[in-house]
């Protein structure tokens, strides 16, 4: 079983859908994160969780709706979707937040398609 | 804020054969770690090394080593050696507090 598993790996929806995308780490660490990675682009850091507790909301629209109910699951509840919101989008976990050297441990990543 | 530039979006190299993956960043910060990634084809991504930005000693993992310039704010990436297996998405990366990721090059390794 692999450290960080995202569900599901591949999602299609229309711009008036309501989805969610769900990540768990079974690695035993305190920080969860959403990144966004789009071709071309640098990832984007979304949403940080340190101890369940949101640190960090990197100016992500509201239809982006994050959820930590435990240091071990992190959803991302998505809502009014846009085309340009396709992307595949990366669930990591480390030790502790905002510990500058702490290593990030990766999902296989979320591929989100909007029609 | 702290930004990550990869100027080089695709790069290819014979196997067996040496390449380099450019880096650079920007940050006013002293301390800092930077680090490269590894993002195999539909795999998940993985870290490749790790380097402290108050050691000035270049850090090496077996086939890859890096070129630490702190003045310059350059940080690349050598891979020796290269294997087929090598074939992925590299990401440098910069954190002080939360990582922050460049653009990604694709390197292709040739049989």
């Amino acid at each position: 079983e692999t450290g960080v598993t995202q569900t599901p790996r591949h999602l299609v929806m229309g711009m008036t859908n309501k989805k969610s995308l769900k990540c768990e780490q079974h690695l035993g660490h305190n920080a969860m994160y959403w990144y966004k990675q789009s071709a071309k682009k640098p990832l984007e850091l979304m949403f940080v969780y340190n101890f369940k507790e949101q640190t960090e909301n990197n100016s992500v629209p509201s239809r982006f709706s994050p959820e930590c109910p435990n240091s071990s699951h992190l959803f991302l509840h998505l809502h009014t979707l846009q085309p340009e919101d396709s992307a595949l989008y990366l669930c990591a976990s480390s030790q502790v937040g905002g510990k500058i050297s702490g290593e990030l441990f990766f999902g296989e990543g979320s591929r989100l398609t909007v029609l | 804020a702290q930004t990550v530039t990869q100027s080089q979006p695709e790069m290819s190299v014979q196997e067996a054969e040496t390449v380099t993956l450019s880096c650079t960043y920007d940050t006013s910060e002293n301390n800092y770690y930077l680090f490269w990634y590894k993002q195999p084809p539909s795999r998940q991504m993985i870290l490749v090394i790790r380097q402290e930005a108050y050691k000035q000693q270049n850090a090496t993992e077996n086939r890859f080593s890096v070129n630490f310039q702190k003045a310059a704010k350059s940080f690349s990436l050598k891979i020796s050696d290269s294997q087929l297996g090598d074939t992925a998405m590299y990401f440098c990366a910069f954190s002080n507090n939360d990582m922050r990721f460049g653009a990604g090059t694709r390197l292709t390794v040739k049989p």
